[in-house]
């Protein structure tokens, strides 16, 4: 089965609200990316975290490698906000490929 | 800040054609990747490399070739494009192995097969 599960599939938010992307594993991961690909389609890196909390900007993200999840919690968002987020997780054991999430399609509506 | 690049950006061919998409890391990183991306689908691994001269077999690598003729050059190889290989390419590179070490990507590059 798939090993990283993403949710929710797709997001609608109001400009200057809020939410939070998930990612829940399957398997132990020893790291995890968050990419976004804008609307050139470019995949641009967001946060890379092998354990712990980062913060840019309005972006935060989150990394339990014990509880097996990530989290993206973007606030305040903006129309440039909008695009596909990914995540993706390197496994602890076995195969050591980046595995990818199926994305999250968000819209920022004025 | 890490520098992938990627061409062309966007290519348009026919069943049967012959396509080189090409990548370019100035990371001085050991290995190199090329992924597809479909709508709906996360990045799926197609071939891998860790040095010039190498190649891996990622998950999907069926009708692709890839070639890394230099530490800073991979390319991947469509010699019989299919209409099922119409999709978003992306390469990406790092200084270590697979998902142990932040991965940086290309920019992409939009095939279309008719």
């Amino acid at each position: 089965g798939d090993q990283v599960e993403q949710s929710p599939s797709a997001l609608s938010l109001h400009e200057g609200t809020g939410s939070a992307l998930r990612c829940n594993f399957t398997t132990t991961m020893r790291a995890v990316q968050w990419f976004r690909k804008n609307s050139r389609g470019s995949l641009i890196n967001l946060f890379y975290l092998a354990s712990g909390t980062k913060e840019n900007g309005r972006l935060k993200s989150a990394f339990d490698s014990k509880e097996r999840y990530s989290t993206l919690h973007i606030r305040d968002a903006q129309l440039e906000d909008s695009g596909t987020y990914f995540c993706a997780a390197g496994a602890s054991s076995g195969s050591w490929q980046l595995i990818f999430g199926s994305g999250t399609q968000l819209t920022v509506m004025p | 800040e890490a520098a992938v690049t990627q061409s062309p950006r966007n290519k348009v061919t026919v069943t049967g054609g012959n396509v080189t998409l090409s990548c370019r890391q100035t990371n001085s990183h050991n290995y190199m990747y090329w992924y597809r991306q479909d709508t709906g689908h996360g990045l799926r691994l197609i071939h891998y490399s860790y040095g010039a001269g190498n190649l891996q077999i990622g998950d999907v690598p069926d009708g692709y070739k890839a070639t890394r003729t230099t530490q800073e050059d991979f390319f991947l190889l469509l010699e019989l494009a299919s209409p099922s290989q119409t999709s978003l390419y992306f390469c990406a590179s790092s200084v270590g192995q697979g998902g142990s070490y932040e991965q940086y990507f290309g920019p992409g590059t939009r095939l279309t097969v008719l």
